[in-house]
């Protein structure tokens, strides 16, 4: 059963970039049809996607956060990952990896990592 | 963006009951309208995608209709792990988003 499981840094100071990697297993990560997205949610609050990326290195972001998002992918590792720059504490949320159908007819985000909780302070 | 807006946001049920859960969305997304479930703590699971169709694994008492902007989630008779927080959430725009989520709690 496909496995996801994110990690990095769980405290980030202002300013500071956030870093993350998600690591997939008992799958391949460079399966057709499926992209590799990320999305937060802060504390209390609902969720918010952020991106995601195929195996390629296709991207697609949300305009929100565009500017300061870098997604990548590493296929012989089987990861990708999440650089997010300039952070603030807005930033300050759980982040999730998941895996991203995505075909003409089809696209949702199924499974998810358990989430990783990222605080942004001095 | 595409807004997705739930109602109720909260509701508190007795075990067994029949629970409606509806999702609108600010412009037409065809059918491309799924749903999550989140227990505390938890990362959320896709219950439902394309609107209607169940997704492997989940309880066939779990039930999603609509299409266009207005989408409901049914649970035909709520059961103790129901409990949770629901998101709809549409994949026909960029950006992806998400339903402010409904929270399901015991009456």
């Amino acid at each position: 059963q496909l496995q996801l499981q994110e990690s990095g840094p769980g405290l980030v100071k202002p300013s500071e970039t956030l870093s993350l990697t998600c690591t997939v297993s008992a799958g391949s990560i460079s399966s057709s049809s499926y992209y590799w997205g990320w999305i937060r949610q802060p504390p209390g609050k609902g969720l918010e996607w952020i991106g995601s990326i195929y195996y390629s290195g296709s991207t697609y972001y949300n305009p929100s956060l565009k500017s300061r998002v870098t997604l990548s992918v590493d296929t012989s590792k089987n990861q990708f990952s999440l650089k997010l720059s300039f952070v603030t504490a807005a930033d300050t949320a759980v982040y999730y990896c998941a895996r991203h159908l995505r075909t003409v007819k089809l696209e949702h985000f199924d499974p998810w990592g358990q989430g990783t909780l990222v605080t942004v302070s001095s | 963006d595409t807004q997705m807006t739930q109602s109720p946001s909260s509701l508190s049920a007795s075990v067994g009951d029949r629970v409606t859960i509806t999702c609108r969305a600010s412009q037409s997304i065809s059918s491309y309208l799924n749903w999550y479930q989140q227990k505390p703590g938890k990362a959320p699971q896709l219950l439902i995608y394309a609107a209607s169709s169940l997704q492997s694994g989940v309880s066939s008492r779990f039930s999603g209709s609509g299409s266009g902007t207005d989408f409901t989630l049914t649970i035909s008779s709520l059961q103790p792990e129901d409990f949770a927080t629901y998101y709809c959430q549409q994949s026909y725009s960029t950006p992806r988003t998400f339903g402010q989520g409904t929270k399901v709690e015991i009456k």
